[in-house]
């Protein structure tokens, strides 16, 4: 079946640097994927939509500055955290709907823990 | 606005008990609901999906649902626990059945035990 690769699955940063998360599609294209969010005892929180070619799209809340975006390929999505903090601290899950979007496929998520 | 509640954080049972791990959904159009399990260091795995064709839906590992208008919930029910069943298990609604406009509203997930 359809795999989604999520990296790393964890890291831990200074306050005020930057990560990157990388969301890799590995056997079917995505030209749109979703960035979830996850505090401990809480939901899975939407983020934004990622889409291929064209900016993303975030939810309500989120700021678009902080959270950088990049859909480059149809295989690739990336979400840098910019000058993180320690309420930045969180679980980050990335997915992708299938070709024909009937399914979605969920990376194993990164847990990000900002000193 | 939908939204979703799971009752209980954490629940355990015996294996070979049942299993019944509560969803209510709240939504202003017709709901597509899902539940999706995740097992230690891996992905959220899709279990089962209802998308208004029969209100009894049998998903993968001998999982059910049922999704009942009247009560807005969708409980997720095995007959038989197995020890392979320990996992978290999220309940998530959508207004889409599918499609790029795939967007989830997750609740906050149930961990299961299962107790030899």
């Amino acid at each position: 079946g359809a795999v989604v690769s999520q990296h790393p699955s964890w890291v831990i940063c200074k306050s005020g640097t930057s990560v990157k998360i990388e969301c890799r599609s590995l056997d079917f294209q995505a030209t749109t994927m979703f960035w979830y969010r996850q505090f401990p005892k809480q939901s899975l929180m939407l983020m934004a939509t990622s889409n291929e070619g064209s900016k993303a799209t975030y939810e309500q809340g989120v700021e678009k500055d902080k959270f950088l975006i990049n859909h480059a390929s149809l295989t690739l999505s990336t979400l840098t955290v910019t000058s993180a903090h320690p309420e930045d601290s969180s679980f980050y899950i990335c997915s992708a709907p299938d070709r024909v979007g009937e399914k979605l496929f969920f990376g194993s998520g990164t847990q990000l823990s900002v000193l | 606005a939908q939204s979703v509640t799971q009752l209980g954080s954490h629940v355990s049972v015996s294996e070979g008990a049942l299993v019944l791990l509560r969803c209510n959904y709240s939504s202003s159009v017709p709901p597509y609901l899902f539940w999706y399990v995740q097992y230690p260091n891996q992905g959220l795995q899709l279990l089962l999906k209802y998308t208004s064709a029969a209100t009894l839906v049998k998903g993968i590992n001998g999982f059910e649902a049922e999704f009942k208008k009247s009560e807005t919930s969708f409980h997720l029910t095995k007959p038989s626990a197995h020890m392979s069943d320990a996992a978290e298990y999220f309940c998530a609604v959508s207004k889409n059945s599918g499609g790029s406009n795939y967007k989830l509203t997750f609740g906050k997930g149930t961990l299961l035990t299962v107790n030899p």
